[in-house]
């Protein structure tokens, strides 16, 4: 079993649309959990964190059930701007802060 | 400031030969890491440095090495080259271990 599992998409969808990805991760004495945006060809860059209370920027919402070891993001108000791939990442115990990425969920919004 | 910066950008490289891929850190940042990140995939974990030391491998055979300087720029060595070495080689520095890390803009590798 993956480390970080993530529906790869793609997730087509109109602009104002709202869309959900989830991911699943297997260690659940996972310390920290973070969304990162990759535009094509492109680095990586952190969209946010996750906390277990859950956190909101602007129109992206992030959710984190340590119970069910599931993390989410949600976007409300798709702008074209937001078509990138979103990898759920994980930093797992005594990883030396190493990261665990998820393959990613490409999202293309469409005028 | 300047960012994460990489060398080279793109590599063409012929099986069996050695690499050397080339990071300078955000100035003040300690902590380098190594990803490899195959297409279709997500990026995965080669080595994290801080202070000069190893402080983290993960699962990559002995073919690559790394290590950082004392102006805490690194180099991530790979030899005998094989074609699924190809992919984009990313470094992402810290100011300190736990916190947020920025990426380079990577290097892509092929090898033919």
């Amino acid at each position: 079993r993956k480390e970080v599992e993530q529906d790869p998409g793609p997730f087509n969808v109109p602009e104002g649309a709202t869309v959900a990805f989830n991911c699943t991760y297997s260690n659940s004495a996972s310390q920290s959990f973070f969304w990162y945006r990759q535009d094509c060809r492109k680095e990586p860059k952190l969209l946010m964190s996750v906390y277990s209370s859950g956190n909101e920027d602007g129109r992206f919402t992030a959710q984190l059930n340590r119970a069910s070891q599931y993390i989410s993001l949600l976007i409300r108000d798709s702008k074209l701007s937001d078509s990138a791939t979103y990898l759920c990442v994980v930093r797992p115990p005594n990883s030396g802060y190493a990261l665990n990425f998820g393959k990613g969920t490409s999202l293309l919004v469409t005028p | 400031d300047a960012g994460v910066t990489q060398s080279p950008t793109h590599l063409i490289k012929t099986r069996g030969q050695h690499v050397t891929l080339r990071c300078s850190p955000i100035s003040g940042h300690k902590s380098v890491s190594w990803y490899q990140q195959v297409l279709g995939q997500g990026p995965q974990f080669i080595f994290q440095y801080y202070e000069k030391e190893e402080r983290g491998r993960g699962n990559f055979p002995d073919r690559f090495s790394a290590r950082q300087f004392p102006n805490y720029s690194s180099e991530l060595n790979v030899n005998a080259l094989l074609l699924g070495d190809s992919a984009l080689y990313l470094c992402a520095s810290r100011d300190r271990l736990n916190t947020e890390a920025f990426f380079g803009q990577g290097t892509r590798l092929t090898v033919v």
